[in-house]
C-alpha cells in the first residue's frame, strides 16, 4: 500500500542553524501539506502546497519557513533559522486532488526536530 | 477552532466494542465527516469518513445521525493495539485538517 514517507526520523540541531526535512508524498498526490506538533499539543496545519505554489499557510508559518518541490517526487520543509520552539514533530501529508470535495489526507510517521 | 466536540477520555475492555461519540452541530451541507487516530506521537492515521451515508471498512463503522450532527465510530473488537487518540473532523475538499484534542481511547486487558 502506497505510503507518505519521510526524512531523516529525528533531527537535532543548533539554535539558529538551517534545517530542511523531506518528505516523499504519495506518487499520483497532487496536494501537499506540512502540519506539526508540539509535544503534549495539538496537530497544527503550516501549510498546503499545490501546483507548485503555496495555496494556504498558517500564522506559525512565518518568513523562517519555506517549502519546496524540487524534484517530482520530493517535497520539503526548509527552517531558516531555527528557534528553540521550532522543537516539535514535523508531518507531511498529501492527497489525490482529483476527488473534489471528498480528498482524504495520508500522513508520514514524521520528523522529530529538537532544537538546542 | 475544531469543529467537532468529542469527550477527552473512554476506556473500553479489550474484545469488545468502542465506541466513539463527536458532536458536529455547525456541519454545513457539503462537508464530509472524517475519523483519524494518532497512535503516541507517530503520523495521524486515517480510519474513515462519510457524508450522511453509513460507512464500514476493514478498520472500522460510522454512524452518521440523520440530521449529520452527531456520529460514532466504532471499533468492532478493539485491540490493545487501538489505544491511540482519535479525532473526528468536518472539512471537504483540500480544506486543511484542524486538528482538535480529540478522544484518548484506553483500552483495557
Amino acid at each position: 500500500e502506497p505510503e507518505v514517507t519521510q526524512t531523516p526520523s529525528h533531527q537535532v540541531t543548533q539554535m539558529g542553524q538551517e534545517v530542511i526535512l523531506r518528505c516523499v508524498p504519495i506518487s499520483n498526490h497532487l496536494y501537499f501539506y506540512w502540519y506539526r506538533q508540539i509535544l503534549g499539543q495539538k496537530v497544527e496545519f503550516l501549510v498546503s502546497f499545490y501546483n507548485n505554489e503555496i495555496s494556504e499557510k498558517s500564522e506559525i508559518f512565518d518568513d523562517q519557513f519555506s517549502v519546496e518541490r524540487p524534484d517530482g517526487s520530493n517535497f520539503t520543509l526548509k527552517i531558516r533559522s531555527t528557534k528553540l520552539e521550532d522543537s516539535a514533530m514535523y508531518f507531511c501529508a498529501s492527497s489525490e486532488g482529483t476527488s473534489g470535495r471528498e480528498e482524504t489526507q495520508y500522513f508520514g510517521p514524521g520528523t522529530r526536530l529538537l532544537v538546542l | 477552532d475544531a469543529k467537532t466536540t468529542q469527550p477527552p477520555s473512554m476506556d473500553c475492555a479489550e474484545g469488545r466494542a468502542a465506541n466513539l461519540p463527536c458532536n458536529h452541530s455547525t456541519i454545513s451541507g457539503n462537508e464530509y465527516v472524517y475519523w483519524y487516530r494518532q497512535i503516541h506521537s507517530q503520523g495521524p492515521q486515517y480510519i474513515i469518513h462519510g457524508l450522511k451515508n453509513n460507512e464500514t471498512n476493514e478498520m472500522a463503522s460510522l454512524i452518521i445521525t440523520e440530521d449529520r450532527k452527531s456520529s460514532t465510530l466504532i471499533l468492532p473488537h478493539a485491540t490493545l493495539r487501538d489505544t491511540a487518540v482519535y479525532y473526528c473532523i468536518v472539512r471537504v475538499g483540500d480544506d486543511k485538517i484542524i486538528f482538535g484534542k480529540g478522544t484518548r481511547l484506553h483500552i483495557l486487558p
